[in-house]
């Protein structure tokens, strides 16, 4: 079963707009959120993280939002770039002050038209 | 830039062969962490090292798989007797610890195919 999910395969957005990407979990015990992106033929590479004890985290274009009742959070990128075209994983962590590893969705490929 | 390299990029293997695939992370980084991803899939857990503790392997599949590292430098990741369903790109990621704000660094991946 999923503990992380991203029901979105794929998003298209026009550039200068703005994407939300969307993720769900299950497992109240995870009190640590990731985003990474993941361009082909590279490894992903850390985008924004999010702790539970917080319901924003902004880093220049992205930003992140997590909503502990509804075990939602979403990311937000504005305004999209080209460039901002690849997959993006939702990821979390069990936490207790250590990472671990990480809970991987299965990622929503975002495509930024120019 | 010294970042998470792997090697071989890519692997092709028959049915029942045997595969060592490597990691070599940033140095410095204690922790080192192996996810595979399924075509279509979500990165899943394999198996971490954190300095000298023992490693966690609660996320290998089944008894074919182990890994091992040396101090905290180079990792291999074994898998016996391949199966088809083994194929994937087999990630190894590092980071300096693992508390919660110890970025995970991820190398480009070894895309295995069995046949």
């Amino acid at each position: 079963d999923q503990q992380v999910k991203q029901n979105s395969p794929s998003l298209s957005v026009q550039e200068g707009r703005i994407s939300i990407l969307n993720c769900d979990y299950t497992n109240s015990m995870f009190d640590y959120f990731l985003w990474y992106k993941k361009y082909p033929a590279e490894g992903p590479t850390f985008l924004i993280s999010i702790s539970s004890i917080k319901d924003k985290n902004e880093d220049g274009r992205f930003t992140v939002f997590l909503n502990k009742s509804a075990k939602h959070l979403s990311l937000h990128i504005v305004p999209s770039q080209p460039g901002d075209s690849a997959v993006y994983f939702c990821a979390a962590s069990l936490g207790g002050g250590s990472q671990g590893n990480l809970i991987f969705g299965k990622g929503t490929k975002l495509s930024v038209k120019p | 830039g010294a970042g998470v390299s792997q090697s071989p990029s890519n692997k092709v293997t028959e049915k029942g062969k045997d595969v060592e695939l490597r990691c070599d992370p940033i140095s410095g980084h204690t922790a080192l962490y192996w996810y595979r991803q399924r075509l279509g899939q979500g990165l899943e857990f394999l198996i971490y090292f954190q300095g000298n503790s023992a490693p966690d392997k609660s996320g290998l599949p089944s008894d074919r798989f182990s890994a091992e590292r040396t101090g905290e430098s180079v990792s291999t990741l074994t898998i016996q007797r391949t199966q088809q369903e083994d194929s994937a790109v087999y990630l190894c990621a590092s980071s300096r610890g693992t508390s919660r704000t110890d970025t995970q660094y991820f190398g480009p991946g070894t895309r295995l195919t069995v046949l």
